[in-house]
């Protein structure tokens, strides 16, 4: 079974850091990447970036560019979302989720297409 | 490119059916002559899960009063007879090559008269 395990809810004060995770199991974890997407209250959802667990390419979307930081530890199957300062605006629900890849030839890794399994979701509360 | 819902909000009634629509600011279809529209479901205090991928395709488990249609900018996702597990917020999503490769619209929210 696939699943996507993601770690616990956070509270934090503006200015700290975070560093959340998610980790794959049921499937080979280096052969999907991974994306995060945030819902933030009252909101929908919106894509941040998405990573290649086998050799770390990080693709970001352009609001999130420099915001966070994606990152992935393939021999334990996890991907992590990062802040260094984290700001009120950054409260939200954060899902990872596992890409599954168009059956086309674009001359590059990622082949956008759809995403089939989602996290249970991680809560962030940033306020001081 | 922008992803509009409508409606925003849809009041159904069980056993009735009910339709969502998506329309992409601009065309996006790709060399195997597809447009890559998915569709997700998230229900209050659950993650998103996926009911259709590629405009039309049903993912693994997705009941079959689900369905989705349309092509080049305008898509729907219908519902055949609704009932109380479909209540929740719908969202249309399209993958592009391009930056920022994956736009979700803002959501339907269906709720039970």
């Amino acid at each position: 079974e696939v699943q996507l395990v993601q770690s616990g809810a956070e509270v934090k004060k503006p200015g700290e850091s975070l560093k959340m995770s998610c980790k794959g199991s049921g499937y080979s974890f280096t052969t999907y990447w991974v994306a995060w997407v945030r819902l933030m209250p009252g909101k929908g959802l919106e894509f941040m970036g998405i990573i290649n667990p086998d050799d770390s390419d990080i693709r970001y979307s352009p609001p999130f560019q420099g915001q966070v930081t994606i990152s992935v530890d393939k021999s334990i199957n996890t991907a992590y979302l990062q802040w260094s300062s984290l700001k009120a605006s950054d409260t939200a629900i954060y899902y990872c989720a596992r890409h599954v890849p168009a059956e086309v030839d674009y001359g590059d890794n990622l082949k956008p297409y759809f995403f089939d399994y989602w996290g249970q979701g991680t809560r962030v509360t940033v306020s001081s | 490119i922008v992803l509009t819902q409508t409606p925003l909000s849809s009041p159904v009634t069980l056993g009735q059916p009910a339709s969502i629509s998506c329309r992409s600011s601009q065309s996006v279809v790709h060399s195997d002559g597809y447009t890559y529209l998915s569709w997700l479901h998230q229900r209050p205090g659950q993650p998103p899960r996926l009911l259709i991928y590629k405009i039309s395709s049903r993912f693994s488990g997705v009941p079959d009063r689900f369905s989705g249609g349309g092509a080049g900018t305008d898509f729907i996702l219908k519902i055949s007879r609704v009932e109380a597990e479909d209540v929740g917020v719908y969202y249309c999503m399209l993958a592009t090559q391009f930056p920022p490769l994956f736009t979700f619209g803002p959501g339907t929210r269906v709720d039970i008269k």
